[in-house]
């Protein structure tokens, strides 16, 4: 399966600062990528699909104008929280969706905002 | 967002027990996955099911594709402490693995050595 980091793992920022988290697909070229947000005990959430070279397609209910998403190279996607308030805090993941295989995940990160 | 329902929501079995959950939804999939994480990390792909009916196993884990495509089953045989997690079943509507996924509630694992 595909190799997926993310980076930072772990990040603490102060309200009304703006994140970014880097996802990339080590191994294989990804022209998908996927945003995931996971709130303490409950299960992953789609926020977004991050198409290569293209804008990006939210869900339902994601701010567009708040998480901003790049996916610039085939390898290379990255989420931005912008004027992050303590209710983003949360666990963000992407994945990377290779056809023929399936999609295989980031180990995450963490975003505190206080 | 939609969600699949997935049962029980928590098992707490002794090592070497047995254990089922099972994954269920109102509408047909054409893939079911099933993954598996531990706290602080990401899913990790255990079983893919491309075909209603279709038994599939992976070393002590079994999962099905429901007949009816609207649901799908894993087992563990012989439980390990590692075994210790988060189960989330996940379906696709459509298309391969460039489409979206849509996850299960989890079922939560303890196991007692």
């Amino acid at each position: 399966g595909a190799v997926v980091s993310q980076h930072p793992s772990r990040v603490i920022c102060k309200s009304g600062t703006s994140v970014k988290i880097e996802c990339r697909s080590l191994d294989f070229q990804a022209t998908t990528m996927f945003w995931y947000r996971q709130f303490p005990k409950q299960s992953l959430m789609l926020m977004a699909t991050s198409n290569e070279g293209s804008k990006a397609t939210y869900e339902q209910g994601v701010e567009k104008d708040k998480f901003l998403i790049n996916h610039a190279s085939l390898t290379l996607s990255t989420l931005t929280v912008t004027s992050a308030h303590p209710e983003d805090s949360s666990f963000y993941i992407c994945s990377v969706g290779v056809e023929g295989y399936e999609q295989y995940f980031g180990p995450g990160t963490r975003l505190t905002v206080t | 967002g939609q969600q699949l329902n997935q049962s029980p929501q928590s098992m707490f079995i002794q090592e070497g027990e047995d254990v089922s959950m099972n994954c269920t939804s109102s509408s047909i999939f054409n893939t079911w996955l099933w993954y598996k994480q531990d706290p602080g990390e990401g899913p990790v792909l255990l079983i893919a099911l491309y075909k209603a009916g279709e038994l599939t196993s992976n070393g002590r884990l079994t999962a099905q594709f429901g007949i009816t495509r609207k649901d799908s089953f894993l087992n563990i045989s012989a439980s390990i402490p590692s075994d210790v997690g988060i189960y989330f079943c996940a379906g696709r509507n459509y298309g391969g693995a460039t489409n979206k996924l849509i996850f299960g509630t989890g079922t939560l694992l303890a196991v007692q050595p």
